[in-house]
């Protein structure tokens, strides 16, 4: 039972236009919530988060906005470079629990 | 410096053959994981230890047993393997007390033939 899901596998972006990815969660207790980049053959990397108390919060190129009410929450990433090409995780926890829920990823491509 | 590693980095053994992926964390974290990456690209948590204690641990064989000697190492060793078990498997540790940002490693990937 996948409780963060994220469709749309796969995004191909020109270099300095924006990517965005989407990400859903059926778990209402989650209130935290992450998204980590991953390139082939390593680890993912932790990227950015955003705790429920908040909407919105931006870190240099990328920005996670989060909306509670419709259990959804998606990465912006302007403008967009080819580094930038990798694999996106979303993962959300529920407070006091180290539990981390994943989607399944979004291929992102960028093209030079 | 590697904040969270593992070895063997590839991993390639025999159906019924029993192995051992090691990790290491040198960010002081209290909490460490272990994940398991299927053909579908899930990331699905195995388990956790905090400070040596098993914390978590979620429907796995019981072929497969974490061991953490102290809180910077968590080991998985993996009995009579099956064909099934080939995947990638990532280690991550987390420091706890607040919202879980959790750090990982670069990920052994395992082959059963």
């Amino acid at each position: 039972d996948q409780q963060v899901k994220q469709n749309s596998p796969s995004l191909s972006v020109q270099e300095g236009r924006i990517s965005i990815l989407n990400c859903d969660y059926t778990n209402s207790m989650f209130d935290y919530f992450l998204w980590y980049k991953k390139y082939p053959a390593e680890g993912p990397t932790f990227l950015i988060s955003i705790s429920s108390i908040k909407d919105k919060n931006e870190d240099g190129r990328f920005t996670v906005f989060l909306n509670k009410s419709a259990k959804h929450l998606s990465l912006h990433i302007v403008p967009s470079q080819p580094g930038d090409s990798a694999v996106y995780f979303c993962a959300a926890s529920a407070l006091g629990n180290n539990r981390l829920a994943f989607g399944k990823g979004n291929q992102v491509v960028v093209i030079p | 410096d590697t904040a969270v590693s593992q070895t063997p980095k590839y991993l390639v053994t025999q159906m019924g053959n029993d192995k051992s992926i090691k990790c290491e964390q040198n960010l002081g974290h209290d909490t460490m994981y272990w994940y398991k990456q299927d053909s579908k690209k899930f990331l699905k948590i195995m388990f956790s230890y905090n400070n040596k204690e098993l914390i978590i641990n979620e429907t796995v064989p019981n072929r497969f047993s974490p061991k953490s000697p102290d809180k910077a190492h968590l080991n998985l060793h993996i009995n009579s393997l099956e064909l099934g078990d080939s995947a990638v498997y990532f280690c991550a540790s987390s420091q706890r007390g607040g919202p879980e940002t959790q750090y990982f490693g670069p990920g052994t990937r395992l082959l059963v033939l």
